[in-house]
């Protein structure tokens, strides 16, 4: 399974939406939708907020939304906020799960 | 609200042999698939092994294949990585993960352990 490839940083201010992409061949979805996200502040516990491409697990707020596109994958998170500064990662299973890079957002 | 706690980590020689544990609750164990899923300095996550709800199946990344061994009793919720043969390829931090409510996610994670293999 090929890997997949995320920006290794984004940033926004206080109010704006980022985007962050997650592209690999086609070999790394698959002929599947299970894309997941995953949220991580640093020396905590990674926080899933994505899965199957689009689905928000329950507490997760709308401003974080997901859709897939051909062989890239992207996270939007909207109004951005401060504790929105973390590490994200996008991953996906095609018969074995495979992680991309992560990606920092800092929120200026 | 579901916990999971690792344990085990350390410093250990090349070569040497390490057993993670990590203590679930919260939820009921038996019924959920389990993963070890490890981050080494600097870079992203990476997979490391999966074993079915009853331990009847594991899968490994290729990277740790025929070195370690994902197991779990069931008696005490509490899933095990049992890693020999370590390189310091291998260093970084171990995170447990149970299987989400979809199909191929990590539904929620623990805060890891430090693996360090160093001479």
């Amino acid at each position: 399974q090929s890997a997949l490839t995320q920006p290794r940083s984004v940033s926004g201010s206080p109010g704006q939406s980022v985007t962050i992409s997650c592209t690999g061949a086609s070999s790394a979805f698959g002929d599947y939708n299970y894309v997941s996200w995953y949220q991580h502040h640093p020396g905590k516990a990674p926080k899933l907020i994505i899965y199957d491409v689009s689905k928000r697990p329950s507490g997760v707020p709308d401003r974080f939304s997901g859709s897939k596109s051909g062989n890239t994958a992207s996270l939007t998170i909207s109004g951005l906020q401060a504790d929105d500064e973390a590490d994200y990662h996008c991953c996906s299973y095609a018969g074995s799960w495979v992680f991309g890079g992560g990606t920092k957002l800092t929120v200026l | 609200q579901v916990q999971l706690v690792e344990s085990g980590g350390g410093v250990v020689q090349p070569g040497g042999s390490l057993r993670l544990s990590c203590a679930a609750s919260g939820f009921t164990f038996t019924t959920f698939a389990m993963h070890w899923v490890r981050q080494a300095p600097g870079k992203g996550l990476e997979w490391v092994a999966f074993i079915r709800y009853d331990g009847s199946n594991t899968y490994y990344a290729d990277s740790v294949k025929g070195r370690f061994t994902i197991s779990r009793d069931n008696s005490k919720d509490t899933l095990h990585l049992q890693m020999n043969n370590l390189g310091p390829e291998d260093t970084a931090v171990y995170f447990c993960a149970k299987d989400g409510v979809g199909f191929g996610e990590f539904g929620n994670w623990g805060q890891g352990t430090l693996v360090t293999v160093s001479s």
